[in-house]
């Protein structure tokens, strides 16, 4: 059965901290991996990772995938009390429209 | 600009009623998901679409319903609620299947007691 793990299931940090989360993953035939973002309702996308090593940045945020590993991390650098969300990781695969979610890090951004 | 757009926001059933959660996208998407957030879970696929007239079960179909008769619609249905389908339901569209950007409705939130 695939599976997606993240860690920290939360997490508490002051403004102006870095952090980052995590995201292991099993599944078979993998395709990508996409990180979300989930304030109060409709999760919003971040990034989509498909290739190992490659850092994808937008803004203050970035991420990298590590293939080998089958382990994800996203950075959010500077924080600020807009990020406090819950942070999804989803892995897609060949052969079928599925996305495994994790159950998400719960970041919460002290002013 | 609309984007995807279900009605209504929250719902209480009594246990053994029927309801239709709907979900309309205004950017012409041929993949259309239904997923169901518990409290502290991932989400998880109920029925998905990949063309009007084209459904599939996901991960947890029992219990639902769907239909695409038009490429905009893509209506949820429950039979007969039970406490067990208490979620938080979410409709998501794609232009080229899971490995591209999927947007999200506001969510339904649902309750049946």
């Amino acid at each position: 059965e695939d599976k997606v793990v993240q860690s920290p299931l939360s997490l508490v940090v002051h403004e102006g901290d870095t952090v980052t989360l995590n995201c292991s993953y099993e599944v078979t035939n993998f395709r990508s991996l996409l990180w979300y973002k989930q304030e109060k309702k409709a999760p919003t996308f971040l990034f989509m990772l498909t290739s190992s090593g490659i850092e994808k940045k937008s803004g203050r945020l970035s991420s990298i995938l590590d293939k080998k590993e089958l382990f994800s991390i996203l950075n959010i650098t500077a924080t600020q009390t807009g990020d406090s969300a819950v942070y999804l990781c989803a892995v897609s695969n060949f052969g079928n429209e599925k996305l495994t979610f994790g159950t998400g890090t719960r970041l919460t951004i002290i002013p | 600009n609309a984007g995807v757009t279900q009605t209504p926001k929250f719902r209480i059933l009594k246990i053994g009623q029927s309801m239709t959660l709907q979900c309309t996208q205004d950017m012409n998407h041929n993949y259309m998901y239904w997923y169901r957030q518990d409290p502290g879970m991932g989400l998880k696929l109920i029925y998905y679409s990949v063309g009007a007239g084209i459904t599939d079960k996901g991960e947890v179909p029992n219990g639902y319903n769907v239909s695409r008769s038009t490429t905009e619609d893509f209506p949820l249905r429950l039979e007969l609620a039970a406490p067990s389908q208490t979620s938080v339901y979410f409709c998501a569209s794609s232009s080229g299947g899971l490995n591209t950007e999927a947007f999200f409705g506001q969510g339904t939130r649902l309750t049946v007691v």
